[in-house]
C-alpha cells in the first residue's frame, strides 16, 4: 500500500541527468546527517551519511553535500535511472541522542 | 528487508480494541525502534529501546507501549486503538554503539494498520 503522504515536493527528472535534492535543519549543533530512499511500499534504506566535519561525501553516484553556514544538505544523484524514483528522506539524530528526526521527504520522479 | 520483519503486513481493526504489532530481528542488535508514517508528518518516532527491558519514549508515545522481552524481538501494543492511530508503522533496528547508535537504521517493510 501506499506508504508515503501524497504532498511532498516532487523532483522529475529524465533519466540520465543529475538530481538534486535539498534539506535544510534547524539544530545547528546537529553533528550528523543522513540520506534515505524509500521506494514505494517499503522501508527506508540508509543512502549516505555526513559528519559536520565534513563539507561533502562521495557514494557509488551519490554525493551528498553539507552547508553549515546555511543549514543546508543536499544529496546529488549521478546519471539519474528509473530505478532512482522513491521518497528520499533527510535525518539527523535529536539532541545527539539515539532518537533519529527525520524530514518530510522529497519525491523523485525519473522520466524515461 | 537485512534481517527484520514486521507482522502482521497488514491488519484492519475497530476502535477501542488493543492491537499488538511484532517486529522480529535475527541480527543481534541492540537498539530497535518504533516510527509511524503519515502524510504531511514524515516518521515520527514512538518508542525505542536500547536493550532487553529498557526503552524510552519518542516523539510521539502518547497511547502506545512497547516491550522488549528478548533482543530480538519488540512489540508495540495501542492499547485502546483510535482513528488517529491508523498509520504505517515501521520498525527498525541499529548495531550502534554509545551516542551513535543510530546510525545507519535497518528498516522492516511496515504494518498497515487501519483503526475503524
Amino acid at each position: 500500500g501506499e506508504s508515503v503522504g501524497l504532498h511532498l515536493p516532487t523532483l522529475s527528472v529524465q533519466e540520465g541527468d543529475n538530481s538534486i535534492i535539498n534539506c535544510a535543519y534547524s539544530n545547528s549543533a546537529s553533528d550528523y546527517f543522513i540520506w534515505y530512499k524509500q521506494e514505494s511500499g517499503k522501508g527506508p534504506q540508509f543512502i549516505i551519511d555526513i559528519r559536520s566535519n565534513m563539507d561533502k561525501r562521495q557514494g557509488q553516484r551519490v554525493t551528498v553535500l553539507l552547508n553549515k553556514t546555511v543549514k543546508h544538505l543536499s544529496l546529488q544523484i549521478a546519471a539519474t535511472q528509473p530505478g532512482d524514483s522513491a521518497v528520499y528522506f533527510c535525518a539527523e539524530p535529536m539532541d545527539s541522542s539515539y532518537k533519529l528526526i527525520f524530514g518530510s521527504g522529497t519525491r523523485l520522479l525519473v522520466r524515461p | 528487508d537485512a534481517g527484520i520483519t514486521q507482522s502482521p503486513r497488514h491488519k484492519v481493526t475497530e476502535t477501542g480494541t488493543p492491537v499488538t504489532l511484532r517486529c522480529h530481528q535475527t541480527e543481534n542488535h541492540r537498539y530497535m525502534y518504533w516510527y509511524r508514517q503519515d502524510p504531511g508528518h514524515g516518521l515520527r518516532l514512538i518508542h525505542y529501546s536500547y536493550g532487553v527491558k529498557d526503552t524510552d519514549k519518542g516523539e510521539v508515545s502518547d497511547g502506545y507501549s512497547v516491550s522488549r522481552s528478548k533482543t530480538e524481538d519488540f512489540l508495540l501494543t495501542l492499547e485502546s486503538a483510535t482513528s488517529s492511530q491508523t498509520s504505517v508503522y515501521f520498525c527498525a533496528m541499529s548495531p550502534g554503539t554509545g551516542i551513535e547508535a543510530n546510525e545507519k537504521l535497518f528498516f522492516g517493510s511496515g504494518t498497515q494498520l487501519s483503526v475503524l
